[in-house]
């Protein structure tokens, strides 16, 4: 596709389920980013992949989140035991290179607990 | 501290006005820098990558002021299309984002 795609764009979970946002990147696209944003705020950094390696995941907010990029493309954000204040908009960028080039954002998954 | 501080705002200015925002950023070794805009439950998307120089997009003007850690946007004549929020960025071993300025660009 010619951009980031994110699926799905809602989700409503109970209190204590498991969830699971993903990600496909622009395609040639090297790096990959998740980032948590909240209502008034910027995009809070989660973690970042350079194809399947997952360099930095010091965003992550508890053990209960993690996520995957297993063959260097598509990436999957799960978060266990989901708790209310996980509610938030989940976005996933992608660019070309390192770190220090621009980044290029899917439509972001908007979660919802109960 | 936060790796980037920004003026929320809000900025509610008259069509054709010129508006200004500036940016801080707390790591002097950053390597790049951008401004990004954000429409109401939009994602944010690249407006411009900032030079050492300053570099100019028609009606944008992005500048980087690296002795005083600044990064500013200056938007000259001011269209109702042009509210949003803005999204200054910089880079480090990540990629950071201010909280945004909130622009309302009145009739």
């Amino acid at each position: 596709g010619a951009g980031v795609s994110q699926s799905p764009r809602y989700k409503v979970a109970k209190r204590g389920q498991d969830v699971a946002l993903r990600c496909d990147p622009i395609s040639g696209h090297v790096s990959l980013f998740w980032y948590q944003q909240a209502l008034g705020q910027g995009p809070e950094f989660l973690t970042y992949f350079q194809n399947e390696a997952q360099l930095d995941k010091s965003g992550l907010p508890s053990d209960r989140f993690f996520a995957e990029r297993p063959e260097g493309s598509v990436s999957t954000l799960k978060i266990q035991r989901t708790q209310q204040e996980d509610s938030a908009v989940y976005l996933c960028a992608s660019s070309l290179g390192t770190v220090n080039q621009p980044q290029h954002f899917g439509d972001g998954t908007r979660l919802s607990i109960l | 501290r936060k790796e980037v501080e920004q003026d929320p705002g809000p900025f509610n200015v008259p069509e054709g006005a010129t508006v200004a925002f500036n940016c801080t950023y707390s790591n002097s070794a950053s390597q790049s820098f951008f401004w990004y805009r954000q429409d109401c439950r939009k994602e944010p998307k690249l407006l411009m990558s900032v030079y050492s120089s300053g570099n100019e997009d028609g009606r944008f003007t992005a500048q980087l002021n690296r002795a005083s850690q600044y990064i500013s946007l200056l938007i000259r004549d001011s269209k109702l299309s042009d509210s949003a929020t803005y999204l200054c960025a910089c880079t480090g071993n990540q990629f950071y984002f201010g909280t945004g300025t909130s622009l309302t660009v009145i009739p």
